[in-house]
């Protein structure tokens, strides 16, 4: 069936480096790619979300980026700062699901 | 507006009880979707309904898991025995039609003891 892949599965890094989770899907019809931001005991919330006809797009300090051919997707969080720490889930929908990576818990230390 | 409403909150059971979770999309979203997430994993598809119409149930455990959603509005997601290993967060969320954002309730936490 339809799987998203994420990777790594935890990371860390110091305030004001730069932070990029990875994802793979293998719908080729997936046309659609939202991220979501969880934090401990919340809800996921929508941070950026990109299309296939799209390549790149910018929100202040978050980027995604999306290869088609390659089936990739990728989040960038620029300037990080404490606030950011959070788990980061990827997304992608294509034939009528809505599937989910496994998560990157992004720890920003001051 | 008012986003997505779930309930309730908590749950304890024994295992081979039975139990029912309720949720509330935003009004005029078609799209519904029930997801168990599991402490430290991803949210997992159960069910996605497009109005009062299944699209997608390949992953929920027919032989436990049953779920409606009656004029295309409310839906509730049952669970009947449990098992230890359905304990999990169960959320719901809703869009105004597939490929736009999904907007998630609270979420239901069960725990099956």
């Amino acid at each position: 069936g339809e799987n998203v892949e994420q990777h790594p599965s935890t990371l860390s890094v110091q305030e004001g480096d730069s932070a990029v989770i990875k994802c793979t899907y293998s719908d080729s019809a997936s046309n659609y790619f939202p991220w979501y931001k969880q934090e401990l005991g919340k809800r996921p919330q929508l941070i950026i979300d990109i299309r296939s006809n799209v390549g790149e797009k910018k929100d202040q300090r978050i980027a995604v980026t999306l290869n088609k051919t390659a089936k990739h997707f990728s989040l960038h969080i620029t300037e990080t700062q404490p606030e950011d720490s959070a788990v980061y889930f990827c997304a992608a929908e294509g034939t009528d699901k809505l599937i989910f990576g496994t998560g990157t818990r992004l720890q920003v230390f001051p | 507006e008012a986003g997505v409403a779930q309930s309730p909150r908590y749950k304890i059971i024994e295992k081979r009880q039975s139990v029912a979770f309720w949720c509330n999309p935003i009004s005029g979203h078609a799209t519904l979707y029930w997801y168990q997430q599991i402490l430290g994993q991803g949210p997992k598809l159960l069910i996605q309904f497009q109005n009062n119409g299944v699209v997608d149930d390949s992953q929920l455990p027919k032989d436990r898991f049953s779920a409606e959603r009656l004029k295309g509005v409310d839906s509730t997601l049952k669970i009947q025995p449990a098992k230890l290993e359905d304990s999990a967060v169960y959320l719901c969320a809703s869009s105004h039609r597939e490929g736009t954002e999904a907007f998630f309730g609270q979420g239901t936490r069960l725990t099956v003891v």
